[in-house]
Parts: C-alpha cells; structure tokens; sequence
C-alpha cells in the first residue's frame, strides 16, 4: 500500500523558516516524480514544486520561487520542502503528492497524496 | 501559466441526479487533465487522469470527456458519498494550474 506520511508543520513567524518533509513507503520511490501542494484556508488548490524521479528536473510557482527549496533522498525514500522567508499568504495546509506516470514528470496525474501538513505564518 | 477556468462554483443535486462539471483551458492542453474530489478535512484524491481514464478503484459513474480546451466531469446518479469539491487539474505545462473548484451540495 502507498503511503505518505507527512511531518514538519507548525507556527512560524513571518520571515522564518520551516522545513516540510514527506515519507513515502510501498512503492520504488525512486522511479517517481513527487510534488508539493498547497491549500490555504477555505481556498482551493495551488501547486507549489515538483522534482523529477533523478532531481534532474525542478519546478516552482512563481509565488515560491525564489524562497522554497524541494529536494528528495531516494535512499531514504523522502522528499522536502525548505521554505525560507516565509509569509502570512504562505500559511495553508501542505499536501506532498506522487505521480502516477512512472519515470514521469511531465504530462502525469497525481494518484497518492500525503495528508497534509499545516503551516502557520503569524507574529 | 496555463489557466483553468472551472464551472459552475457550486451546485446543489440529489441523490440519483446527473450532474455535469466543466473546465475550460486558456489554451490547448491535449488530453493532459485529471479531476480530483476532496472531501473537507481529507486530501484530494483522483477520479479521472488523461481527460478520461477512470482511476483504479473508482466507481464507473465518474466519467470524463474533452480534450483541447474543453472538459467535462459527469457524475451519473449522484450518491451520498459524492457530495464533495471537484477540481481539474491540468499537467500539459508547468506550472500545473488547478480549477477553481466546484461545490457539489446536497439539495
């Protein structure tokens, strides 16, 4: 069974940093892209980074770009988030995601996702 | 970015409607869009991939339709456990750009 189980939320200050990281069990982490999401409160759905199976490829929403780092260790099966100069509009719940193209990062659903993790920004 | 327009916001069904969602892309994206339910306080979780691929485990009342700009969602005899938001997601470029969002609410 897949599983991504997510850890490193919490309450930061406005400027501050906080590392999000993404367990994954039950499948070759390695083959697949993995990506971040994200959901404010009572909004909808916003993609945030992605990274290809070999880290050879990376992406990022303009709103991040710049402040967030994603990262992933296929030894240890997990993938992260680094968010530094963290502000109020980035508070929202974090999902990570798998894709369900093998060796895929382009032109491929979502088909496991963690359960969130979420983030706070306030003084 | 590519942006996907989503239709209607909300609607209110009952049990055993047909219900239609649409997405419309501000450009041609092939076939390359999925649509996700989720339900309040759980993650989203995929229906439809490739505009019309049912995923594994879902039940074949979900369909899906459109390539190019044009997407549908239909939900044939809608049933309790339906009553959710629906997103389009689509993953022809970066940055993947989601819909809007539609309410399906119980009448």
């Amino acid at each position: 069974e897949v599983q991504l189980v997510q850890s490193g939320g919490g309450l930061v200050q406005p400027g501050r940093s906080l590392r999000l990281s993404c367990a994954a069990s039950g499948f070759t982490f390695g083959d697949y892209a993995m990506h971040w999401v994200r959901q404010a409160p009572g909004k909808g759905l916003e993609w945030v980074s992605g990274i290809s199976w070999n880290s050879d490829t990376i992406g990022y929403a303009d709103s991040v770009k710049g402040r967030f780092t994603i990262s992933r260790d296929n030894a240890k099966n997990s993938v992260h988030l680094q968010m530094n100069s963290l502000r109020p509009e980035d508070m929202a719940l974090y999902y990570c995601a798998k894709v369900g193209g093998l060796g895929s990062y382009y032109n491929t659903h979502f088909d496991h996702w963690g359960q969130g993790t979420l983030v706070t920004v306030s003084s | 970015a590519i942006q996907m327009t989503q239709s209607p916001s909300s609607l209110s069904a009952s049990v055993g409607d047909s219900v239609t969602i649409t997405c419309r892309a501000s450009q041609g994206i092939r076939n390359d869009l999925g649509w996700y339910q989720q339900k309040p306080g759980k993650a989203p979780k995929v229906l439809i991939y490739a505009a019309s691929s049912l995923q594994s485990g879902v039940p074949s009342r979900f369909s899906g339709s459109g390539s190019g700009t044009d997407f549908t969602l239909t939900i044939s005899s809608l049933q309790p456990e339906d009553f959710a938001t629906y997103y389009c997601l689509q993953d022809y470029d970066y940055p993947r750009t989601f819909g809007q969002g539609t309410k399906v609410e119980i009448k």
